[in-house]
């Protein structure tokens, strides 16, 4: 079997600061994600990447940047950061559509 | 475009009872439909999909969900629950033109009384 590590767990920022979250997958899958999680408005996709290298925006793509350096880890980085804001974003990978892997969030809290 | 509703943010059933929690969606094709579940502090994980044929489906822990093109549905059943099922459920929809794309519902939270 495999992980996905999203790091850190919990990413307190100042407005108007710029945030990167990681993600690192064993899988091997070539497709990863990035959806971010708020209450009451389930998952909303932001950056997805179909191979090393590639990015493909999502609905949500606007404040954000993501980098896919290497297969296995993909990256986000919120631009500048909302006061207030709070949610919580997952990590997901996957070889197919068929089934997607995800990873435990990491939980963004905005000063 | 597609998008995935699920009515009940919140439903609340005593451990033994039958479940049903709903789903309805919206695409001009035919949808691949997923549903998944998030335990608490745990990723979520697939629990059944449903591309095509017998639109009855069988997930794990005994969760079955039934296709309807006619009602745009895709409604996720238990028989009887037990208190373990308590967690938030999510409905998913994604479709051969995009296939890479999961669009997902707002979730359920399910909580299971003693």
């Amino acid at each position: 079997g495999g992980i996905i590590t999203q790091t850190p767990k919990f990413l307190i920022g100042q407005e108007g600061q710029k945030l990167t979250l990681k993600c690192q997958q064993n899988f091997n899958h070539d497709t990863m994600y990035w959806y971010r999680q708020d209450s009451g408005k389930g998952l909303r996709l932001i950056y997805y990447s179909i191979t090393e290298n590639d990015l493909q925006k999502g609905d949500l793509s606007e404040g954000y940047d993501a980098s896919r350096e290497k297969k296995s880890s993909f990256s986000l980085t919120v631009t500048s950061a909302q006061k207030n804001e709070m949610a919580v974003f997952l990590c997901a990978s996957s070889s197919t559509n068929e089934r997607l892997f995800f990873g435990h969030g990491t939980k963004l809290s905005v000063l | 475009a597609q998008s995935v509703t699920q009515p009940d943010a919140r439903v609340t059933v005593s451990e033994g009872a039958s479940l049903q929690l709903r789903c309805k969606y919206s695409y001009s094709a035919t949808p691949y439909l997923f549903w998944y579940v998030q335990y608490p502090r745990q990723g979520l994980q697939l629990l059944l999909k449903y591309y095509s044929g017998d639109p009855v489906v069988q997930g794990v822990n005994s969760f079955e969900a039934e296709f309807s093109k006619s009602n745009s549905s895709f409604h996720l059943q238990k028989a009887s629950v037990h208190w373990s099922d308590s967690a938030v459920y999510f409905c998913a929809l994604t479709s051969m033109s995009n296939y890479n794309v999961l669009y997902f519902g707002s979730g359920t939270k399910l909580t299971v009384e003693p």
